[in-house]
């Protein structure tokens, strides 16, 4: 099992559409947990961290599930320029810090 | 502000050659980080370092080495190359190594081994 798991979709939505995704890991240790954006051929980039209490930025909004060990990032009135890989990013401390990056879900919105 | 660089963009390498793989930051970050990505694996781990002087082995060092002389580089190295070492590697730094830091990339060089 990976220690960091993503659908890697691609997710097809209309503009306008809400969408969700799902990250699960399976270090119950784990301790931070991120999203990073990646367009294509490009480098990935942070989009938002995520706390127990969940955040929001603008349309962007982060869970954290430890119970369930999964983090999601829901997406409201999605734009073309939503049309991007989404990284879920989890580190932890094993006695030295280790951060692992999902392989990434697409997300293409379409007019 | 450059923020973080690569160079060079792109690279054909024939097997058997060695290779140096640059990259700097002007941010003043403490660690530094070497990633390599394919498709359906994600970002993985070559090489750290928290701060200058020291490194450290991620998940896949085998065939990789790195040296941090000073705080804005961190060169990677291919003594041999193979065909599996084809990749885009990404060059990361952050301002810290505690890992509750956003890693800040440089644009990426991309690595074909023929």
């Amino acid at each position: 099992r990976k220690e960091v798991e993503q659908d890697p979709g691609p997710f097809n939505v209309p503009e306008g559409a809400t969408v969700a995704f799902n990250c699960t890991y399976s270090n119950s240790a784990s301790q931070s947990f991120f999203w990073y954006r990646q367009d294509c051929r490009k480098e990935p980039k942070l989009l938002m961290s995520v706390y127990s209490s969940g955040n929001e930025d603008g349309r962007f909004t982060a869970q954290l599930n430890r119970a369930s060990q999964y983090i999601s990032l829901l997406i409201r009135d999605s734009k073309l320029s939503d049309s991007a890989t989404y990284l879920c990013v989890v580190t932890l401390n094993t006695g030295g810090f280790k951060t692992i990056f999902g392989a990434g879900t697409r997300l293409f919105v379409k007019a | 502000t450059a923020g973080i660089t690569q160079a060079p963009t792109s690279q054909i390498l024939a097997a058997g050659r060695s290779m140096t793989l640059r990259c700097t930051q002007d941010m003043r970050h403490n660690a530094m980080y070497w990633y390599r990505q394919d498709l359906g694996l994600g970002l993985r781990l070559i090489h750290y370092s928290n701060t200058a002087g020291t490194t450290g082995k991620g998940e896949v060092p085998d065939g990789y080495s790195v040296s941090r002389a000073n705080t804005d580089d961190f060169p990677l190295t291919l003594a041999s190359a193979v065909p599996s070492q084809t990749s885009v590697y990404f060059c990361a730094s952050s301002d810290g190594g505690g890992g509750d830091n956003e890693q800040f990339f440089g644009p990426g060089t991309r690595l074909t081994v023929l």
